[in-house]
């Protein structure tokens, strides 16, 4: 069984540019959520995708934006990069639409924005 | 507003040496608890999910116990390898996402 896998591994943008974060669930799996960890706090709700569609979204501005394929893999975009925006960025995935179930998460992406 | 809160911070254990971690929460109708240990960099990696009061779950050195209000990660005998933070997460009210809360940083040495 394969787990969560995200690329790449590591970005360095410039304020001001645009991103792209990938992630591909784990088997089985049809539920993608995305979330940021800055650097001492624990991971903060992005959004959430189900059968391709966003239903579920943290308090972040329209910048984020998401995508979910038909095979449940997903997209983080950022665009008008700002330094704040520096961070760990986690997908998790897991087997339901509810938050009740066993949530897995991937090795993460960290963004470094200068 | 829902909120978790971890105590301590920050653990320094000797190896061998047994504590708690806690793990409070303010949500309505709680849906599962989580359990994530945390290595440097990396993703949290799952442990536990408690569902109700008074469950009780174990793996290895570690075991979750669920109140109506907290939950407590007991560490027995630990080991440097056990050095991580340990975080732990609620579903929200919505049942989209969880809330997380800061983590414990736990350091155990030899």
């Amino acid at each position: 069984e394969t787990g969560v896998t995200q690329s790449p591994t590591h970005l360095i943008k410039t304020r001001g540019q645009q991103v792209t974060l990938r992630c591909s669930s784990q088997s089985g799996h049809n539920t993608v959520s995305w979330y940021q960890q800055a650097l001492g706090q624990g991971p903060q709700f992005i959004f959430q995708y189900y059968r391709e569609e966003e239903n579920g979204r943290g308090n972040f501005p329209p910048r984020f934006s998401g995508l979910q394929f038909p095979n449940y893999s997903s997209e983080l975009n950022v665009n008008a990069l700002e330094l704040d925006d520096s961070a760990l960025y986690l997908c998790a995935s897991r087997a339901g639409q509810g938050a009740s179930y066993e949530q897995y998460f991937g090795p993460g992406t960290r963004l470094t924005v200068t | 507003e829902d909120q978790v809160t971890q105590s301590p911070e920050a653990l320094r254990l000797q190896e061998g040496e047994s504590s708690s971690l806690n793990c409070s929460y303010t949500v309505s109708g709680l849906r599962g608890l989580f359990w994530y240990r945390q290595d440097p960099g990396k993703g949290p990696e799952f442990l536990f999910t408690l569902y109700s009061a008074g469950e009780e779950k174990e793996k290895e050195r570690l075991k979750a116990t669920l109140t109506k209000k907290e939950s407590f990660l007991h560490i027995t005998a630990p080991k440097p390898e056990d050095s991580a933070t340990y975080l732990c997460a609620v579903p929200n009210q919505a049942g989209t996402a969880l809330i997380f809360g800061k983590g414990t940083t736990l350091s155990v040495s030899s």
